[in-house]
Parts: structure tokens; C-alpha cells; sequence
């Protein structure tokens, strides 16, 4: 998907291991937000940003924790991985919040 | 509470039907409504609907939106197999930076 790009775009984790997941955007979008998804419940949000050094929680943001120092990165962050976490992580970017959000090919995440 | 229903949640359909997929919502302050396309990877954005009535269309898909009904629905005339993948409809919330509600989806197959 050109403009954002998310990696790792797959990884396998042991439960209490830390991990980070990188966004980055070409697109000088100053939204960005954080998803999982997992079946059967569509997707949800975890974190988003309305703009360089600001971040805000979602509805499930418990055992994450996000940071977006440069406008074009929003890391997403795992400090004790948990089983719970196994989902598919999209990133989303827009200009603003009237405008379509534009998502990242997903990173699959699998904690063991 | 903001919600995002769809229906149904999986069809299977032959080449050459038309389909319909629903989507209500319960959201305060709506303002509009998303269609996105899932195959593999990233949701791609399809339509977005701000004003009751107004139809959308882009060759073979079309949607529209009914704010006295609190809904919307997407229409696929003489679907193929290329139009097999999840859909999703999602409502912005533009108070809380313009995150997105999705519903669950609807998981289309087209059999040919």
C-alpha cells in the first residue's frame, strides 16, 4: 500500500517478550492510529496521534503503549507480550479527521 | 455507547448475482460513513457518504445512505470472483481525533 508502510510485517513472539512496530508514512499526514484486528469483532482501535508529540488511547490500549516523535512514525510498543495480543496490527494515516483514513498491509503477530 | 452493526456477516454467491450488504449505526454526532474492500492485506477505501440519499457508484458498486434509517448499504451488480473479500463499514467519531468504529464485516465469497 504506497505511502504507509508497517513493519515487521510478521513475527512470532514468546509471551513476556517486548516488541516494537514501526509506521511510517510518505504522505505528511498528521493523523495516525494504531488497530488490531482479530476475527469475528472487525477492527479496533489501540492508539492514535492527531500530530507530532501527541498520542491518545482507543478503545483497547491496555498493554501498549505508542510514540510519535517524527511526524512520519507512529511506533506501537509491547512491553510484556501477552497471548491475548496474537492479532493482525494495521496503521492508518490521514490528512484530517474528515478526510479517508489509508492503511498499512498489516503486521501479523503471533505470541506463543 | 458508539456502534457499527453488519449484515450479514458471511454470503456466498455465484458469478453474475447482485448483492447487497447492510451496515446501521448508533454513533453521536455523525457526520459520515466509510466502505472499505479487505482481501489479503489493507483495507482499501471504497465510498464515503455524508448526505442522506445521495448514491455513490464505481462501476459495478454502488452504496447509499439513509440517515433516517440510521444505515447504509452496498450494492455489487454482477459480482466476480475479483469482488470476493471482507467488507467493511466504519464511522468516523470527530470529536476523538476521527477514529474510526468498524463493524464486524461482512465476508463475501463469489463462487465461480
Amino acid at each position: 500500500n504506497a505511502g504507509v508502510t508497517q513493519t515487521p510485517k510478521f513475527r512470532v513472539l514468546k509471551t513476556g517478550q517486548s516488541m516494537t512496530l514501526l509506521c511510517a508514512q510518505d504522505m505528511n499526514h498528521e493523523y495516525m492510529y494504531w488497530y488490531r484486528q482479530d476475527p469475528g469483532m472487525g477492527l479496533r482501535l489501540i492508539h492514535y496521534s492527531v500530530g507530532e508529540g501527541t498520542t491518545a488511547k482507543g478503545e483497547v490500549p491496555d498493554g501498549y503503549n505508542v510514540s510519535r516523535l517524527k511526524k512520519q512514525n507512529f511506533l506501537l510498543g509491547l512491553e510484556s507480550a501477552a497471548p491475548s495480543q496474537t492479532s493482525v496490527y494495521f496503521c492508518a494515516t490521514t490528512l484530517g479527521p474528515y478526510q479517508p483514513q489509508h492503511f498499512g498491509d498489516g503486521t501479523r503477530l503471533s505470541i506463543l | 455507547e458508539d456502534k457499527v452493526v453488519q449484515s450479514p456477516l458471511s454470503l456466498v454467491v455465484h458469478e453474475g448475482d447482485t448483492v447487497t450488504l447492510n451496515c446501521s449505526y448508533e454513533v453521536t454526532n455523525f457526520r459520515s460513513l466509510l466502505w472499505y474492500k479487505q482481501e489479503k492485506k489493507a483495507p482499501t477505501f471504497l465510498f464515503m457518504l455524508t448526505s442522506s440519499g445521495i448514491e455513490k457508484k464505481s462501476g459495478r458498486l454502488s452504496s447509499i445512505l439513509d440517515k433516517k434509517e440510521l444505515s447504509s448499504i452496498l450494492n455489487i451488480t454482477a459480482t466476480q470472483t475479483g469482488d470476493s473479500a471482507i467488507y467493511l463499514c466504519a464511522v468516523p467519531i470527530y470529536n476523538q481525533g476521527g477514529k474510526l468504529i468498524f463493524g464486524q464485516g461482512t465476508e463475501l465469497s463469489v463462487k465461480p
